[in-house]
């Protein structure tokens, strides 16, 4: 069975603080996403990366930064964090099989900036 | 872009009451759709997943959906649900083999002992 670990469930940080939030993986898959979900608004892309040292935008990458540097391990970086996110953080992983898979998603972080 | 809607956003219903979630996605061309689950305090799980052929899907703990591709929706139904039902449901979509998603809004499901 798959299984995404999330370094954290619960994190509280201060304003402009650098956040790391980690995430691995255990099947040797090539995508890796970070979500972040807010109420009323479903779950929306911040990052994905399709292989080691390869990233791309998604929908919401501002103020956001990641880092895949091994194949297993996805980073997300706040470079200073702000209250607006304040969120829960959800990391997933798919394989590539000629077609979409299902994503497997990790347990969540949820973050509190003060 | 694309994008998914799923309209009901708090369902309440008394156990072994039937249960339809609807989702509508705009996108044109080839689609991949998903229904995933979250369990209060758990992951993200599947339900269930379309990808092509008998446009009736049957998932895990009795839930199935339907691909109606003229009306571009792929609608969430359970004949009777349980308490244990109770969670957030989140219809997704994706395209190409990029392994992206586009997910709704959610829909949160309250059953009634």
């Amino acid at each position: 069975d798959v299984k995404v670990t999330q370094s954290s469930r619960y994190l509280v940080k201060r304003t402009g603080e650098k956040v790391f939030l980690e995430c691995v993986q255990d099947m040797d898959h090539e995508n890796m996403f970070w979500y972040r979900q807010d109420p009323g608004l479903g779950l929306r892309l911040i990052y994905f990366s399709y292989d080691v040292k390869m990233k791309e935008k998604g929908d919401i990458p501002e103020g956001y930064s990641v880092s895949r540097e091994k194949k297993e391990r996805f980073s997300l970086i706040l470079e200073s964090a702000s209250t607006n996110q304040t969120s829960m953080y959800l990391c997933a992983s798919s394989s590539i099989n000629g077609r979409m898979e299902p994503q497997h998603f990790g347990d969540g972080t949820r973050l509190s900036i003060l | 872009a694309q994008s998914v809607s799923q309209h009901n956003h708090h369902v309440i219903l008394s156990e072994a009451a039937s249960l339809e979630l609807g989702c509508n996605y705009s996108y044109g061309g080839t689609v991949n759709l998903f229904w995933y689950v979250q369990y209060p305090g758990q992951h993200l799980q599947l339900l269930l997943k379309y990808f092509s052929g008998d446009p009736l899907v049957k998932g895990i703990k009795g839930f199935e959906a339907e691909f109606i591709k003229s009306k571009f929706s792929f609608n969430l139904r359970k004949p009777s649900v349980q308490w244990s039902d109770t969670a957030e449901y989140f219809c997704a979509v994706g395209s190409g083999n990029t392994g992206k998603l586009i997910f709704g809004q959610g829909t949160t499901l309250q059953v009634k002992p």
